[in-house]
């Protein structure tokens, strides 16, 4: 069964101190690994598409990588405006085009 | 490119009555849009996919009867939940995707915050 778990559930960061967010996946061939961004009472907003190991996409202060298992959203020198859920969802060849999430991780950088 | 709007973005109505909630691909054509609804603090849970000029397929436990959708367009989908009662006060959110080479992914709509009294 296709899974995806995202860790830590709940990120504090101060402004500027850089981390990553985690995002495990099990899923029966992979056709696309994919980052959102969900604000509070609005709809995800598309980051990144990832869809081989080794591959890494980056967009201002975010950087998504991709292994076999895993991806990790890293955030450098994050600033307050950053806070937000951050969620992880594969495509797989099994599953007709839906997307798997996971739980999400809320992210919260404080001044 | 790839924006995706939901109308209304809040609907309050009475116990019994019917809601429609539009989806609609502004600048491109989405062969399939998805209708997603999701509780506080939690992730989005699928309810059915739809693809155009088809029926849409449900997930398991979700009430076909009772949440209708139709994909008429290329550009517009809507749900209409029927006979709604409290519990289905919810948020609910469509996305997106495209036909074609390099267009698996999904753009989300803005959500609709639907309240049942």
């Amino acid at each position: 069964e296709d899974q995806v778990t995202q860790s830590p559930e709940a990120l504090r960061l101060q402004e500027g101190e850089s981390s990553s967010l985690n995002c495990s996946y099990t899923v029966s061939g992979l056709r696309g690994l994919f980052w959102y961004r969900q604000d509070p009472g609005k709809g995800p907003e598309f980051l990144f598409t990832l869809y081989s190991a080794g591959e890494e996409k980056e967009k201002e202060r975010l950087k998504a990588t991709l292994t076999k298992k895993e991806s990790f959203l890293h955030i450098t020198a994050p600033k307050p405006e950053d806070s937000a859920t951050y969620l992880c969802a594969v495509r797989s060849s099994s599953n007709t085009g839906k997307l798997i999430f996971g739980q999400g991780t809320t992210l919260q950088v404080k001044p | 490119g790839a924006v995706v709007s939901q109308h209304p973005s809040r609907v309050i109505c009475k116990s019994g009555t019917s809601v429609k909630i539009e989806c609609r691909s502004l600048d491109f054509q989405a062969t399939t849009m998805f209708w997603y609804r999701q509780f506080p603090k939690q992730s989005l849970m699928l309810m059915a996919t739809s693809n155009e000029g088809s029926k849409a397929t449900y997930e398991q436990g979700v009430e076909k009867d009772k949440f209708l959708i139709n994909h008429a367009s290329l550009t517009l989908s809507t749900l209409t939940v029927t006979s709604a009662h409290p519990e289905d006060s919810s948020f609910y959110i469509c996305s997106a995707r495209g036909g074609g080479r390099g267009t698996d992914t999904q753009y989300f709509g803005p959500g609709t915050r639907l309240t049942v009294l």
